[in-house]
């Protein structure tokens, strides 16, 4: 089974509009972390928001927030008042507690594209 | 402050020919991750050093690949004899891990074709 699914390969949202982009993640460990990060056309991975598995409260940063309903084991991200750059790949990742020897490697969706239309 | 860098932004390649991948990360940051993002794909784990041991190599796709990472510092990824399944922008990242610190920081990562 995938750890991190992203079940919307390309998303459409009007300019200032908010959109929510879903992902869902599999672990047995009770602590673990869920990043998004987005990913412009240019290549670079830039990290947007980190929710801790035993945070209480969402997170959010700006115009970023993690909708986080842990029972449901899923993390999704809304974006509000959409801008044109936010054209881009945005990938949901988790890290694990117990990954190999340590490590704390992250584990991504295969992401999903948001073309934002003006 | 500066972030982290890789070298080169693109490689082109002959199949079966060796290739050096240089990551530098940012200073002070003790953990290393190699990264692999295959066309359209998400990223896959490859490697981590936590200074200059690697107690996790569970992601190196086979023993074509390597890496080391010296002085705690700069990390080389090595493909022996290249395919061109290892097409790929090669990324890598850096932290200190820590309660505060869970953030990796990625570099601008390496295209390479192998054609």
């Amino acid at each position: 089974a995938q750890k991190i699914t992203q079940t919307q390969p390309g998303m459409f949202v009007q300019e200032k509009e908010a959109v929510t982009l879903d992902c869902t993640y599999d672990t047995s460990d009770p602590s673990y972390g869920l990043f998004w990060y987005k990913q412009p056309s240019s290549g670079e991975m830039i990290f947007l928001i980190y929710q801790g598995s035993y945070d209480q409260q969402n997170a959010t940063e700006g115009r970023y927030s993690l909708n986080f309903q842990k029972a449901r084991k899923s993390a999704n991200l809304v974006i509000s008042a959409s801008q044109l750059g936010d054209s881009a790949m945005y990938f949901c990742a988790m890290r694990e507690a117990y990954s190999g020897a340590g490590s704390y490697q992250l584990t991504f969706g295969k992401g999903t594209k948001l073309s934002v239309i003006p | 402050g500066a972030g982290v860098s890789q070298s080169p932004s693109n490689k082109v390649t002959e199949k079966g020919k060796d290739v050096e991948l240089r990551c530098d990360p940012i200073s002070g940051h003790t953990a290393l991750y190699w990264y692999r993002q295959s066309l359209g794909q998400g990223l896959e784990f490859l490697i981590y050093f936590q200074g200059n041991s690697a107690p996790d190599k569970s992601g190196l796709p086979s023993d074509r690949f390597s890496a080391e990472r010296t002085g705690g510092s700069v990390s080389t990824l090595t493909i022996q004899r290249t395919q061109q399944e290892d097409s790929a922008v090669y990324l890598c990242a850096s932290n200190s891990p820590g309660r505060s610190s869970y953030e990796q920081y990625f570099g601008p990562g390496t295209r390479l074709t192998v054609t």
